[in-house]
């Protein structure tokens, strides 16, 4: 059980254009997802706390207009990242928790190579 | 401010040895640990967890210990394997708080030598 999928699992795109990345937890109903990016060879940042019916909650630093999350239902959250840039190149993560204060299971991420 | 620190990059133990990754944490608010295990470009899978109402929790092969006083947490694997060859994460939570947020650690790349 606890099983979160991601797609795409790796997307190339141009630079301006924008990409929307899918979040879904398969066997659970998750109230909370959770977005993080990777770079290489440093921890997991949590971008923003998606809340099912709910606008999402940024992490200082992130600009919610540039990457617009939505958690349409109990088992789908969608991360966009607009108007891409080389910059936005990087691994993306979901996760996903029953409870709050529950144990999050995560996907297994995006990664995103901006040209 | 890291408020979540693995202090260690990197550790290598020798197959069928106790491998012991640290954690340490500067938030007095975090009542819930967990250690994720991570294999380049996937997701972190969930290892092991444990309450701030506990000072220990074993499954299996993995043990967590958490020292409150101390605010440390270790991560022992015995006996260890070369399967278990990866990153792992430790991360914490406050649960008092309903955000249901982790703050990771840098994360420990543990090789295991067969």
């Amino acid at each position: 059980g606890a099983v979160v999928s991601q797609h795409p699992s790796r997307v190339i795109c141009k630079s301006g254009t924008s990409v929307k990345i899918e979040c879904r937890s398969l066997d659970f109903q998750a109230t909370t997802m959770f977005w993080y990016r990777q770079f290489p060879k440093q921890s997991l940042m949590l971008m923003a706390t998606s809340n099912e019916g709910s606008k999402a909650t940024y992490e200082q630093g992130v600009e919610k207009d540039k990457f617009l999350i939505n958690h349409a239902s109990l088992t789908l959250s969608t991360l966009t990242v607009t108007s891409a840039h080389p910059e936005d190149s990087s691994f993306y993560i979901c996760s996903a928790s029953p409870g709050w204060g529950e144990t999050q299971y995560f996907g297994p991420g995006t990664r995103l190579l901006v040209l | 401010d890291q408020q979540v620190k693995q202090n260690s990059p990197s550790l290598s133990v020798q197959e069928g040895r106790i491998s012991i990754l640290n954690c340490d944490y500067t938030n007095s608010m975090f009542d819930y640990f967990l250690w994720y295990k991570k294999y380049p470009a996937e997701g972190p899978t969930f290892l092991i967890s444990i309450s701030s109402i506990k000072d220990k929790n074993e499954d299996g092969r993995f043990t967590v210990f958490l020292n409150k006083s101390a605010k440390h947490l270790s991560l022992h694997i015995v006996p260890s394997q070369p399967g278990d060859s990866a990153v792992y994460f430790c991360a914490a939570s406050a649960t008092a708080g309903n955000t249901g947020k982790l703050i990771f650690g840098q994360g420990t790349t543990l090789q295991v030598k067969p």
